[in-house]
């Protein structure tokens, strides 16, 4: 068990430019979260995947930013021309749902920042 | 929906002393709450968490937490802190029907002095 990893760590692109993020979650967690934290501020919650199925997307998900994942496994977030108010760390988490009670535990990346020029 | 406030954005406090880090929420259901810490240059880790039952949680690392439903907060404590406690701590809340999503405060930093 090696985590939850994010590739990359940092990541500095020019306004308008698309960019992906990239994040490997613990091996046999079935669900997956994305996150975007600005300086100052807690986590906020942007997607949540079960399997490969996205349920949930949070309002502040435009239509530029675009997340999958596609066999269960890892998950790509993506976003298109790229605005310096999208300039944040993007984090990811995942968890096990086990059926019992209870919340899942989120075990956390050490997330992406993003600099946008 | 549910929200946190983290009043305190930064705590200073001398090693060995004792530190409280205040968290209040809002919600109109139930809720389960957290404490999530987040070591410099490192992802957030779940320090403790209040499900139902005693309203006094604890961690392995001499942190605790009191859900006090009346006053609608979920205090952090700690009664002699050391210099490797230097972090930010995050307080969330979530609902407690099926899947929830985790709402997180603002975060307070503590910063230990030697």
């Amino acid at each position: 068990d090696t985590g939850v990893s994010q590739d990359p760590r940092h990541k500095i692109t020019k306004r308008g430019q698309n960019v992906t993020f990239r994040c490997d979650p613990i091996s046999e967690h079935n669900r997956l979260y994305w996150y975007r934290q600005t300086l100052g501020q807690g986590p906020e919650f942007l997607t949540y995947f079960q399997n490969e199925a996205q349920l949930e997307k949070s309002r502040l998900l435009s239509d530029r930013f675009s997340a999958e994942r596609p066999k269960g496994s890892f998950s790509t977030l993506e976003i298109q021309r790229t605005e310096q108010g999208d300039s944040a760390m993007y984090l990811c988490a995942s968890s096990l749902s086990s059926g019992r009670f209870g919340p899942d535990t989120q075990y956390f990346g050490p997330g992406t920042r993003l600099t946008v020029l | 929906a549910q929200s946190v406030t983290q009043l305190d954005s930064q705590v200073p406090v001398f090693e060995e002393a004792p530190v409280e880090l205040r968290c209040n929420y809002s919600s109109s259901v139930s809720v389960y709450l957290f404490w999530y810490v987040q070591y410099p240059n490192q992802g957030l880790q779940l320090l403790l968490k209040y499900l139902s039952g005693s309203t006094l949680v604890e961690s392995i690392n001499g942190f605790e937490a009191e859900f006090n439903k009346s006053q609608t907060s979920f205090h952090l404590r700690k009664p002699s802190v050391h210099i490797s406690d230097t972090a930010e701590y995050f307080c969330a809340v979530s609902g407690t029907g099926g899947y929830q999503k985790v709402t997180f405060g603002t975060g307070t930093k503590l910063q230990v002095i030697p």
